[in-house]
This record gives structure tokens, C-alpha cells and sequence, in this order.
């Protein structure tokens, strides 16, 4: 089956700081990346959807400038979450497919704390 | 927009009873519906999906769910269950006017007790 990393898979950064995270499709060319946060004990929230090429559109209420996302090939995109705050404080998911909406593969997530 | 609506947050069962969760999507003429597993601190696995076809659909680790269009539900079931089943399961719908988003529901918690 289709593989999706993401790395790294714990991060812990203080506030004021920024942090990237990636998100790799290991064996197959994503036309389209997810990224999602979950709080604890909470469903995902879409934060944006990503297309190789283009710019990433943000679902509402969520911060373009704060949450920068990049998807530099088709295998790769970055989420950098830019002077972070301990409410950023999550657990950050991708997820890519090539076939949307009849599949998509998910990212095993990272855990980011901001202290 | 698409909603699901996930009847129990969390389920209770004893190892090998079975278990049913329980999924319900607002109406949309065609939908591709998802079940998902999420063991804690990871990402999400496909169980199963309901793309077309046969409204019987059978999954991994022994799940399976039925779609059923004039009720809007599909349930996941499984005839018995084991202690690694317990984990959080997510129903997710994508319809016709869902674009580029699927829709999760809330979550049921399966915690499988000895």
C-alpha cells in the first residue's frame, strides 16, 4: 500500500520559535496534500489542502502567515508553523493522495509542544 | 456541506463480543464513504470504504460495514472483537458538493476489556 511519512514525529520547541514539518509520499507521486491538526480526544480539523505547484488553500480561520505551507514537489510538502505559541501546542497530521476522493493515505502524525 | 454524525463516543465491550459503531451522513445523491482506525499518537489507517457497488462492504482486521442510502448510515461492524482492536475509529463521507474536503465525524473511542 501507498506510504506516507512524516518527520519529525515529536518536536519540542520554545515560544517565539518556528518549526517545520514535512510530509513525504514515499512510493507514489501525490497530486494533492492534506495537512490536519487534532486536539486531544477531538476529530481533525482540515487546515489546508496543497497542490504541487501552486498555492495552498487555507481552510477559514486559519492563519496563511502562521501556518506556512509549501508543496515543492510531488512528493514533498512542508507545513512551518512560524512563531509558535503554546496554543499551537498539537498534534499535526498530512495526508496525500493521487486519487482524491477515492483514497487517501495518511501521515503516522507529529506531536509538536511549544513551551 | 457534508456532516457526520458518529451516535456513541465511546463503546464499551467485553474481547471476542461483537460491536457495532454506529455512523450517520447528511444526504447527498452520491457519497464515498470511510472508515478510519486511529491507535494512540498515530495517524490514521483505512479500515474500509464505500465507493459503489455492493452496499456490503468488507475491510481489514476483520470489519465490515453496510451503506445504506434511505437511512443515510454505515455502521462498522465486526462479530467479535479482540483487546488490539481498542482505539479511536473516525466515520468520514465525501459528496458531491464536499470539493476537495472530507468530513470526519467525532470520533468513537472502542475500548475492548478482557
Amino acid at each position: 500500500g501507498a506510504v506516507v511519512s512524516q518527520h519529525p514525529s515529536r518536536v519540542i520547541c520554545k515560544s517565539g520559535t518556528s518549526v517545520k514539518i514535512e510530509c513525504r509520499s514515499l512510493d507514489f507521486q501525490a497530486t494533492t496534500m492534506f495537512w490536519y491538526r487534532q486536539f486531544p480526544k477531538k476529530s481533525l480539523m482540515l487546515m489546508a489542502t496543497s497542490n504541487e505547484g501552486s498555492k495552498a488553500t487555507y481552510e477559514q480561520g486559519v492563519e496563511k502567515d502562521k501556518f506556512l505551507i509549501n508543496h515543492a514537489s510531488l512528493t514533498l510538502s512542508t507545513l512551518t508553523v512560524t512563531s509558535a505559541h503554546p496554543e499551537d501546542s498539537s498534534f499535526y497530521i498530512c495526508s496525500a493522495t493521487k486519487d482524491f476522493p477515492r483514497e487517501q493515505y495518511f501521515g503516522p502524525g507529529t506531536r509538536l509542544t511549544v513551551t | 456541506a457534508q456532516s457526520v454524525t458518529q451516535l456513541d463516543s465511546q463503546v464499551p465491550v467485553f474481547e471476542e463480543a461483537p460491536v457495532e459503531l454506529r455512523c450517520n451522513y447528511s444526504s447527498s445523491v452520491s457519497v464515498y464513504l470511510f472508515w478510519y482506525v486511529q491507535y494512540p499518537n498515530q495517524g490514521l489507517q483505512l479500515l474500509l470504504k464505500y465507493l459503489s457497488g455492493s452496499t456490503l462492504v468488507k475491510g481489514i482486521n476483520g470489519f465490515e460495514a453496510e451503506f445504506n442510502k434511505s437511512q443515510t448510515s454505515f455502521h462498522l461492524r465486526k462479530p467479535s472483537v479482540h483487546i488490539s482492536d481498542t482505539a479511536e475509529y473516525f466515520c468520514a463521507v465525501w459528496g458531491e458538493t464536499s470539493g476537495s474536503r472530507l468530513t470526519f465525524g467525532e470520533g468513537t473511542q472502542l475500548t475492548v476489556n478482557p
